[in-house]
């Protein structure tokens, strides 16, 4: 079974500061490396995926870092603002063609004003 | 911009009692998934559904778990006799298909069993 870890489990960051969520992978059949956004009482929404085809994607203050060697995927976030403070859930999918996703266990993130 | 959909928001339900949580999924997507979330812990995956059937499984998804495509648009859980561990919130999820490998989750029905 695939297995995702991810840490910190919890992270305050004082705003205009940088977030740094780390994820580590099991299994090298991970093609898709997606990070969710979740906010109480919501649904997880997709923030941002890679690819390890590259080993960095940039999306506006999101950044996802890809170290295949290691391994690992991390999530930064630059200039954090206290609507950041969610809980940010790592994922990467099965091989089968359904793709479900295995889950990281949450960061929850406190971006203080 | 398209959306999953999921009704009801919230569920209560005694233990015993059988549960429908409803789902439509983004009108072109050909997979689709419910997960759910125990309070305070990780997303887990319980089931996929591509082509009128299940193609994915886990542990959690027994034999007192059922999914249907009734038609077109909706897609549905059925928990027939729910005990107390079933209290969490369920997510729906969709995806196009194919190298979209992108899902996209419902807000998600906070079901509980008393």
């Amino acid at each position: 079974q695939q297995q995702v870890k991810q840490s910190p489990q919890s992270l305050i960051v004082q705003k205009g500061g940088i977030s740094i969520i780390n994820c580590a992978y099991e299994n090298t059949a991970f093609d898709y490396f997606p990070w969710y956004q979740q906010f109480p009482g919501k649904g997880p929404a997709l923030l941002i995926a890679i690819r390890p085809d590259v080993s960095e994607k940039k999306e506006g203050r999101f950044t996802i870092s890809f170290n295949k060697s290691a391994k690992q995927f991390s999530l930064h976030i630059m200039d954090s603002q206290p609507g950041d403070s969610a809980t940010y859930f790592c994922a990467a999918p099965a091989s089968g063609s359904a793709r479900q996703l295995t889950f990281g266990s949450g960061t929850q993130l406190t971006v203080l004003p | 911009e398209p959306e999953v959909t999921q009704t009801p928001s919230h569920q209560v339900t005694q233990m015993g009692q059988e549960v429908i949580l409803r789902c439509v999924p983004i009108s072109n997507h050909l997979y689709f998934y419910w997960y759910r979330q125990i309070l305070g812990q990780k997303v887990e995956f319980l089931v996929s559904f591509y082509n009128n059937e299940i193609s994915e499984k886990s542990e959690i998804f027994d034999d007192q778990f059922s999914v249907e495509r009734p038609d077109g648009s909706n897609f549905t859980l059925k928990i027939r006799s729910t005990k107390l561990e079933d209290s969490a919130m369920y997510f729906c999820a969709s995806r196009r298909g194919g190298e979209a490998y992108e899902q996209y989750f419902g807000p998600g029905t906070r079901l509980t069993v008393t």
